[in-house]
Order: structure tokens, then C-alpha cells, then sequence
């Protein structure tokens, strides 16, 4: 099992820019998460998907965040228009059936972002 | 409303020393609880759960916690520690009966086991 798949692992941009951030999650899992992790606030929890279904994105800190799961394999979390403050590591998680709460997530190795 | 607690920002250990990274939880059901290890540039592993049973729960790379719901811990424990298992650790709390998906994660704690 190749886990799940984040690109790209560094995106450098400039203030204003579109950023789009990608997650391919693990085969069969039905929960999808997008976290935001910073040294400030630790790992926040942005959005999460069941089976394709965005389910709470109360998390998400603005609307110049969005969040799209077309189908079972993949996802992607946009920023438009970037500013500096969303500089931080995004991680994708997924998980097999996390609707009781008790299932752990697997997580990819992140997309260090950096707005200038 | 739920939160969870690590103490310690950072613990060091000596190499062959026992650790312990502790983490206090407040939740309004019946806790399930979570270690994840974090390593440099790397995204979290889960290392073991605490959903309901044995007070003592065994994990990835010979780590272990202890419930004791009476002191509302979940104490992370390693016999002897490895230069390896240098790390961030988080703890993280769900519990039965939520709504919307609820896992909340502590801040983490830095371990540093010095050879």
C-alpha cells in the first residue's frame, strides 16, 4: 500500500497567487481530512469528507479556502487568493470508517506551503 | 466539548532510560484515545488507541499506555528508550457518542533521547 500520496511536498508562492494542493487517500478508505498544521495553533482540522460527501468544514478559516473530493480518489484543498498567514504544512489523513470516532488516521507527509 | 493536555512542551530521555510523555484528556463521553509519533518533515503515524478494555494498551515499536480514568491520563511509556524514537508525539482524544467527526489533538511533545 503506497499510504496516501500528497503534491506537491513544497509550494513557494507570492501573495494573491491560486494555490491548490493535492491528496490521493488510501484505497478504500471512506474518510477523507485536510489539517493545517503551524507551530502557533498545532494541527487544525479544515474539512472532512465521507465517502465524497464534504461533511463539516467549519474549520476552514476563510472563503479563500475551498475543498473538492470528484471521486473515492482523490481531493483537493485551493486557496485563492493565498496570503502570508496561510504559510503552514497541510496534511491529507484518511481512514476506514472514522464515523465512530475510533479508527486511526493515516496521514501523508504534507504540502509545506510558504505564501511571500 | 473535549480538549486534551501534554504537559511538556519537550522531554529528554538517555538512551536505555524508561520514558513517559504524559497527556490528560476532558471529554463528555467515553473516551477513545490516540498516540500519533511525528517525525522531521514527515506526517503523523498512528501508534496506538485506548477505545475501551485493558487499562494497558501495547503499540508500534514497543511503546505502551496506560488509561486510568480516575486521573483522566493516557501516559505514554517506553521501557528503554532508542536514539530513534526521537520525535514529536501527539496524543488525541474522540469520544463515543459524537456528532460530527471530533478527534482533537494536544499540542505534541518534542523527545529527545540522547545517545
Amino acid at each position: 500500500d503506497a499510504g496516501v500520496i500528497q503534491s506537491p511536498r513544497h509550494e513557494v508562492t507570492e501573495m494573491g497567487q491560486e494555490v491548490t494542493l493535492r491528496c490521493k487517500p488510501i484505497s478504500g478508505h471512506d474518510y477523507l481530512f485536510w489539517y493545517r498544521q503551524t507551530m502557533m495553533r498545532g494541527l487544525e482540522l479544515l474539512i472532512y469528507f465521507n465517502n465524497n460527501v464534504p461533511i463539516d468544514d467549519s474549520g476552514m478559516p476563510e472563503d479563500r479556502f475551498s475543498a473538492k473530493m470528484p471521486n473515492a480518489s482523490f481531493s483537493t484543498l485551493k486557496i485563492q487568493p493565498s496570503e502570508p498567514r496561510d504559510s503552514a504544512v497541510y496534511f491529507c489523513a484518511s481512514s476506514l470508517g472514522a464515523g465512530g470516532h475510533n479508527s486511526p488516521l493515516h496521514f501523508g507527509n504534507g504540502t509545506r506551503l510558504t505564501v511571500t | 466539548a473535549q480538549s486534551v493536555a501534554q504537559p511538556e512542551d519537550q522531554v529528554n530521555v538517555a538512551e536505555g532510560n524508561p520514558l513517559t510523555v504524559k497527556c490528560t484528556y476532558s471529554v463528555s463521553g467515553n473516551p477513545y484515545l490516540f498516540w500519533y509519533v511525528q517525525y522531521p518533515n514527515r506526517g503523523l503515524q498512528f501508534l496506538l488507541k485506548y477505545i475501551t478494555g485493558d487499562n494497558l494498551v501495547k503499540g508500534s515499536y514497543g511503546f505502551e499506555a496506560e488509561f486510568n480514568k480516575s486521573q483522566t491520563s493516557f501516559h505514554l511509556k517506553k521501557p528503554s528508550a532508542l536514539v530513534s524514537d526521537s520525535a514529536l508525539y501527539f496524543c488525541a482524544v474522540s469520544y463515543s457518542g459524537a456528532g460530527s467527526y471530533q478527534l482533537t489533538f494536544g499540542k505534541g511533545t518534542k523527545l529527545s533521547v540522547i545517545p
